[in-house]
């Protein structure tokens, strides 16, 4: 069966600190990975989305940043985080094609 | 533009009522319709999924109908329990070989005592 992890899983982090997420999926290979943010009161936004090693698409102008450096790792970074990084950041997987995304637990960031 | 409307914002119901959410979406193409129940501080789990050609779809106590003519879908939840106290997303798949989603602001259930 596959699982997917996400850590940590809560942060707090200062204004202007690094950041980085880590996601990692076990029991599939080649999965589309998925980065999304969500914010109080508000729906899921894509961040990035990677259909392979390598291979990132940005949804969102934003000073975050996400690699795949193997193929059931995916990670969400940032040089310097600001106040409205805040928020629940989930990562997601799926398979080829329309099919349906499973979602990790999950980290919820504080930028204080 | 894609968007995916739910309502209510919010509700409150007693344990062991019934409730609905609605959504209505404005997604075109149209590939499915999934549920997703959210538990707080969770990540989303899906409860259904529909195709065009489907209206009503169940999974235990939790029924999804959809009118793919009007795009509304409803998930209507029988004998209401303590733990189905979440939020309930509605997604909409617009199809495509990456599954482009949009995604409801969720609909938060508190179901009390």
């Amino acid at each position: 069966s596959q699982t997917i992890h996400q850590w940590p899983a809560t942060l707090v982090q200062p204004v202007g600190s690094p950041l980085s997420l880590e996601c990692t999926v076990e029991g599939t290979s080649n999965p589309n990975l998925y980065w999304y943010r969500q914010a109080a009161g508000r729906g899921l936004q894509l961040l990035f989305y990677s259909v392979g090693i390598g291979q990132i698409s940005s949804e969102v102008p934003q000073n975050l940043s996400a690699s795949r450096p193997q193929d059931r790792q995916f990670i969400l970074s940032s040089k310097k985080l600001l106040l409205s990084d805040s928020g629940f950041y989930l990562c997601a997987w799926k398979r080829g094609g329309a099919g349906e995304q499973f979602f990790g637990p999950g980290t919820r960031l504080t930028v204080l | 533009k894609n968007q995916v409307e739910q309502s209510p914002q919010s509700l409150i119901i007693l344990e062991g009522k019934n409730c609905t959410l609605q959504c209505n979406y404005t997604v075109s193409p149209f590939s499915n319709l999934r549920w997703y129940k959210q538990d707080t501080g969770r990540g989303p789990v899906s409860l259904t999924i529909m195709t065009f050609s489907e209206n009503t779809k169940s999974n235990g106590r939790y029924t999804a109908t959809l009118d793919a003519d009007t795009k509304q879908s409803s998930l209507h939840i029988t004998a209401s329990q303590l733990s189905d106290s979440a939020s309930y997303i509605c997604v909409v798949s617009a199809g495509g070989s990456q599954g482009n989603l949009i995604f409801g602001k969720g609909t938060k259930l508190s179901v009390k005592p």
